[in-house]
């Protein structure tokens, strides 16, 4: 079946650096992905849309200065959180849209630690 | 766009007793999906089951079945003979033509 494949797993960072999380579709064509975080013991909630070629999609309330989304290419989604705090500590996925009616698969998750 | 309900904030049961999960959602689209994903404690998502609301007929696999009420806007999920693997945060989602959104998660525990 198709397969995100998202690293790092585990990040830890200290304020004020940046931090890229990837997200790879490993036997198809992603040409849309999205981002998705997800406080403990919450739900996931969208951030963005990521369309290869394009500028993404950012939902409403997040910055899109501070998590940057690049999708370069059909098999490749980055987000950067830059100049991270504290408070974006959190657990970010990745999926992509399988097929062209419906069908999502998703990353295996980063938990990004901000020390 | 969709918004997706889940009023059970945990349940538990014990293992081999069947188990339903609510959820109901709204969508000013015509064309949309339903869905159920499972997210063990290694917090990968799993599709449980999903469903095309164009089809009357409601979507099982396995020991895993849904109840869908079109007109209440309501896709609850049965799970018999539930398992201890069955242990997870279940999500309910609705798909229209852009986003998947997610309800906000019940928390299901099988005792032993």
């Amino acid at each position: 079946g198709a397969v995100v494949s998202q690293h790092p797993s585990r990040v830890i960072c200290k304020s004020g650096t940046s931090v890229k999380i990837e997200c790879r579709s490993l036997d198809f064509q992603a040409t849309t992905m999205f981002w998705y975080r997800q406080f403990p013991k919450q739900s996931l909630m969208l951030m963005a849309t990521s369309n290869e070629g394009s500028k993404a999609t950012y939902e409403q309330g997040v910055e899109k200065d501070k998590f940057l989304i690049n999708h370069a290419s059909l098999t490749l989604s980055t987000l950067t959180v830059t100049s991270a705090h504290p408070e974006d500590s959190s657990f970010y996925i990745c999926s992509a849209r399988v097929g062209t009616v419906y069908g999502y698969t998703f990353g295996s998750g980063t938990r990004l630690t901000v020390v | 766009a969709q918004t997706v309900t889940q009023s059970q904030p945990e349940m538990s049961v014990q293992e081999a007793e069947t188990v339903t999960l609510s959820c109901t959602y709204d969508t000013s689209e015509s064309n949309y999906y339903l869905f159920w994903y499972k997210q063990p404690p290694s917090r990968q998502m799993i599709l449980v089951i999903r469903q095309e609301a164009y089809k009357q007929q409601n979507a099982t696999e396995n020991r895993f079945s849904v109840n869908f009420q079109k007109a209440a806007k309501s896709f609850s999920l049965k799970i018999s003979d539930s398992q201890l693997g069955d242990t997870a945060m279940y999500f309910c989602a609705c798909q229209g033509a852009q986003k998947l959104v997610f309800g906000q998660g019940t928390r299901l525990t099988i005792n032993p």
